[in-house]
């Protein structure tokens, strides 16, 4: 079985400050992990993926996570956090049973202040 | 390149009526994949299906939730009948590959359903 958990369901920074979102899961196989975000009324859109190729995963809009398997985490960081960063993120891990079947974390609302 | 779609947008339904969802893949993804959120919580898996074939179905939580793909194209989730706890999120996703674990899955922005 494989699990997220999503420490904070809001997170707030000022603008240029550092942005960490926390992620750890569990799976009983090599884990592929990924990282959403959601801004109002759109789909989720795909910010990075760790597929076991490098520990340190780069993705759009400035963002990266790191893998760390002793830890079981997938932090999402970003050195500098703009306002338009402001928007619900969303952890998941795939790989176990059904292998397109992706679990979800319960997601943390990044907020802005200026 | 038009992305998933999703139709409607909101849907607000009494208890016991019925309502269907649409869902309109990439076109040439042959995974399309139904995910609800409920009540701010985690989005959950509810089936998964490769072409009109229904790869996983594990998530569905009861009879009361039909979903098709017929002609491998577009896919309804039809709930009938609806109840409260039905309310939430329906998001669908499609992707291009086999299926495998390390696909990028492409959202649709989803349906907000509202039973009352």
């Amino acid at each position: 079985a494989q699990s997220v958990t999503q420490l904070g369901s809001h997170v707030s920074v000022s603008e240029g400050a550092l942005v960490l979102l926390r992620c750890n899961y569990s799976s009983s196989v090599p884990p592929y992990l990924f990282w959403y975000v959601q801004y109002p009324n759109q789909g989720l859109q795909l910010l990075l993926k760790y597929t076991s190729a490098a520990t340190l995963v780069k993705g759009i809009n400035g963002f990266e996570a790191e893998f760390k398997k002793s830890e079981t985490s997938f932090h999402l960081t970003k050195p500098s956090a703009h306002m338009s960063d402001a928007a619900e993120y969303f952890c998941a891990v795939s790989g176990d049973t059904n292998a397109g079947k992706s679990t979800f974390g319960d997601g943390t609302t990044l907020t802005v202040k200026p | 390149e038009a992305g998933v779609t999703q139709f409607p947008s909101h849907s607000v339904i009494e208890k016991g009526q019925t309502v269907t969802l649409r869902c309109d893949p990439i076109s040439g993804h042959d995974n399309l994949y139904w995910y609800r959120r409920v009540m701010g919580k985690e989005i959950k898996f509810l089936l998964h299906f490769v072409k009109e074939s229904k790869q996983d179905e594990s998530g569905m939580p009861n009879n009361r939730f039909l979903a098709e793909r017929t002609g491998g194209t577009y896919s309804t989730l039809k709930v009938q009948p609806a109840e409260l706890e039905d309310s939430g999120v329906y998001f669908c996703a499609s992707s291009q590959d086999s299926g495998r674990a390390s696909d990028e899955q492409y959202f649709g922005p989803g349906t907000r359903l509202t039973v009352t």
